[in-house]
């Protein structure tokens, strides 16, 4: 299958400070990347759709201006943490989809454990 | 509320038995695609159905989709202490903007050995 790479896997960060969290398609050029949410023991929450080369759309309830996200090139995708707060701890991942239509899938990169203190 | 449905979210079995998670909708899916994750870990591709009715099997694994294309079954024949994860469904529509996937809110699979 396709091979989606996250960066860091960990990070820790004090309160106030901003975290880039990169996402990177490496066999295949990604037009649409999407940034999960995960929080302990339950399923993946969808935070937003990264469009290479346009605004990202962000889900209901999530702040744009704390989630920045970038997708500049058809392999890379960025989300960025602005002014981290300890409730912004959670598991971060990113995934990119192939093909379209009936044959849609999607590959995760490895998750990103983010941890504020 | 869940576009997609799944059952039980949490499945405690001893190493040997058999068990079944079920992923159900109201809505029509293109596709669906089961993922199993573990803890730290993003969630890997298992199997993607496609056709109404369509059974995959990956060893041990068997994959079923409804035929109205609303729901699906994920069935483990003699399961290992190495199926231990979550266990996770997404639909696919045809056309779906940027082709986002609908999530199951998971099924975590605990076999005890």
């Amino acid at each position: 299958g396709a091979v989606v790479s996250q960066h860091p896997s960990r990070v820790i960060c004090k309160s106030g400070t901003s975290v880039k969290i990169e996402c990177r398609s490496l066999d295949f050029q990604a037009t649409t990347m999407f940034w999960y949410r995960q929080f302990p023991k339950q399923s993946l929450m969808l935070m937003a759709t990264s469009n290479e080369g346009s605004k990202a759309t962000y889900e209901q309830g999530v702040e744009k201006d704390k989630f920045l996200i970038n997708h500049a090139s058809l392999t890379l995708s960025t989300l960025t943490v602005t002014s981290a707060h300890p409730e912004d701890s959670s598991f971060y991942i990113c995934s990119a989809t192939t093909a379209g239509g009936r044959n849609t899938e999607a590959f995760f990169g490895q998750g990103t454990r983010l941890t504020v203190v | 509320t869940q576009l997609l449905e799944q059952s039980p979210q949490f499945l405690s079995i001893q190493e040997g038995e058999n068990l079944t998670v079920y992923c159900n909708s109201s809505s029509v899916f293109s596709s669906l695609q089961w993922y199993r994750q573990e803890p730290g870990e993003g969630p890997v591709l298992l199997v993607t159905v496609v056709t109404g009715g369509e059974v995959k099997k990956l060893k041990r694994l068997t994959f079923q989709f409804g035929d109205a294309r609303k729901d699906s079954s994920l069935h483990i024949t003699a399961a290992q202490p190495g199926d231990t994860g979550l266990y996770l469904c997404a639909g696919a529509r045809y056309k779906a903007a940027g082709n986002k996937l609908t999530f199951g809110g998971g099924t975590r699979v605990l076999v005890k050995p």
